[in-house]
């Protein structure tokens, strides 16, 4: 069964840092993977999704993820975070079947400290 | 604002009640999907509507169902409400029934006392 976990669910990193958020997926058919941002009291922002194109995505507000198909991974990168880039993130991953319904890692949220 | 709506924002009611969500997708998406997110569960897909027809069925109860009517707008009901349904109900949008990206409006949080 297809199914998706983030290490972490907390992560912690100082303003101006890198920010790293890891996603691993388990697949037997091709996926698609998504980033999603949920700031609190909101619905969630789609960031970034990988559709089997290239597998180095850029995404809004400065984030990217890279596709390892040997790795299982979609890791979410940032070069330098910010104080607005606090928020819950979820890796999501869909594949193609009657549905393409997004199945959710548990989340991730990030602190920024100041 | 991602152009997809969801009213009320919160409800407020007691177990045993019935309460409908509804949702309006944005402006020429055909498929809805419904997603509940709790504590305990995280954010689980629950069904989804393409075209006014149902084309998915996810972790949803025998006590909750949910209609796209032909305006695209659905709604979910929730009848015989516990305690443990109290959560935040999201809806999807997408332009088709494929990969393409969900639009999630704001959620309607669901507290039953």
């Amino acid at each position: 069964a297809q199914s998706v976990t983030q290490l972490g669910s907390h992560v912690s990193v100082s303003e101006g840092a890198l920010v790293l958020l890891r996603c691993n997926y388990s697949s037997s058919v091709p996926p698609y993977l998504f980033w999603y941002v949920q700031y609190p009291n909101q619905g969630l922002q789609l960031l970034l999704k990988y559709t089997s194109a290239a597998t180095l995505v850029k995404g809004i507000n400065g984030f990217e993820a890279e596709f390892k198909k040997s790795e299982t991974s979609f890791h979410l990168t940032k070069p330098s975070a910010h104080m607005s880039d606090a928020a819950e993130y979820f890796c999501a991953v869909s594949w193609m079947d009657s549905s393409y319904k997004l199945i959710f890692g548990s989340g991730t949220r990030l602190l920024v400290r100041p | 604002d991602s152009g997809v709506t969801q009213t009320p924002k919160h409800l407020i009611t007691a177990t045993g009640q019935r309460v409908t969500l509804r949702c309006s997708p944005r402006s020429g998406d055909l498929s809805v999907y419904w997603y509940q997110q709790s504590l305990d569960q995280g954010l689980q897909f629950l069904i989804q509507y393409y075209n006014g027809e149902e084309r998915a069925k996810g972790n949803i109860l025998e006590r909750f169902s949910a209609q796209q009517f032909p305006d695209l707008h659905s709604e979910l009901n929730l009848s015989s409400l516990e305690l443990g349904d109290s959560a935040l109900y999201f809806c999807a949008s997408s332009p088709g029934p494929g990969p393409d990206t969900q639009y999630f409006g704001p959620g309607t949080r669901l507290t039953v006392l």
